[in-house]
């Protein structure tokens, strides 16, 4: 069974731009969780989807948005960038809702913002 | 490899020696514990989990205890190996079903 693939691995971005980045999720589950992962501040929760619904959220601004499709791939868009978004995007599939099922992550979008 | 905390603890064990990395959870209200492993370069990779409702659970060398009266998790892994080199982060989620993770904490092992 394949794991959970993240596209693109790295992207470099510039101030003010936006970006989206892709998930696909091992198949057959159907929940994707997006997280956030820099030195200072750690791995933080942005969102969950299930079904094509956002399920739970974390506390970031509303320049991260995310959508899944019926396929339960899953984008998430960042909006004018700010440097202080450089980190790494990891996303995690699972079978069921919720964080009581077994997480399987990807191994991330390095973004660098300039 | 990435780069997952420049100031994270480091905890250096001894090849063949036990490891015990602590946790200290923040909300009381948190019942689903998870312990994630990290290696360079990848994302976080499940070990083991524990409920609320218990205090002790064992894994394949490894071990998480619970303590909810001092909200304090630790993984114990038995017989450490090269392989067991990496982050190694604890997370809690309560009823909400979001999910918080530590800061994490390097496990260096020694030849």
């Amino acid at each position: 069974k394949a794991g959970v693939t993240q596209t693109p691995r790295y992207l470099i971005k510039t101030r003010g731009q936006q970006v989206t980045l892709s998930c696909s999720p091992i198949s057959g589950h159907r929940s994707v969780s997006w997280y956030q992962q820099t030195p200072g501040q750690g791995l933080q929760f942005l969102f969950e989807y299930f079904s094509e619904t956002q399920r739970n959220k974390g506390n970031f601004p509303g320049r991260f948005s995310g959508r899944q499709f019926s396929n339960s791939r899953s984008e998430m868009n960042v909006s004018t960038l700010e440097l202080g978004d450089s980190a790494l995007y990891l996303c995690a599939s699972s079978g069921g809702a919720g964080h009581s099922y077994e997480q399987y992550f990807g191994p991330g979008t390095r973004l660098t913002v300039t | 490899g990435e780069s997952v905390g420049l100031h994270l603890p480091t905890l250096s064990v001894q090849e063949g020696d036990n490891s015990i990395i602590n946790c200290a959870y923040s909300n009381s209200a948190s019942d689903y514990f998870i312990w994630y492993k990290q290696e360079s370069g990848k994302g976080p990779q499940f070990i083991i989990d524990i409920r609320s409702n218990m205090d002790k659970r064992q894994g394949q060398r490894v071990t998480v205890l619970l303590n909810k009266t001092v909200k304090h998790l630790s993984l114990q892994i038995a017989a450490t190996q090269p392989g067991d080199s990496a982050v190694y982060f604890c997370a809690e989620s309560d009823r909400d079903d979001k999910i918080i993770f530590g800061k994490g904490t390097r496990l260096h092992i020694l030849p």
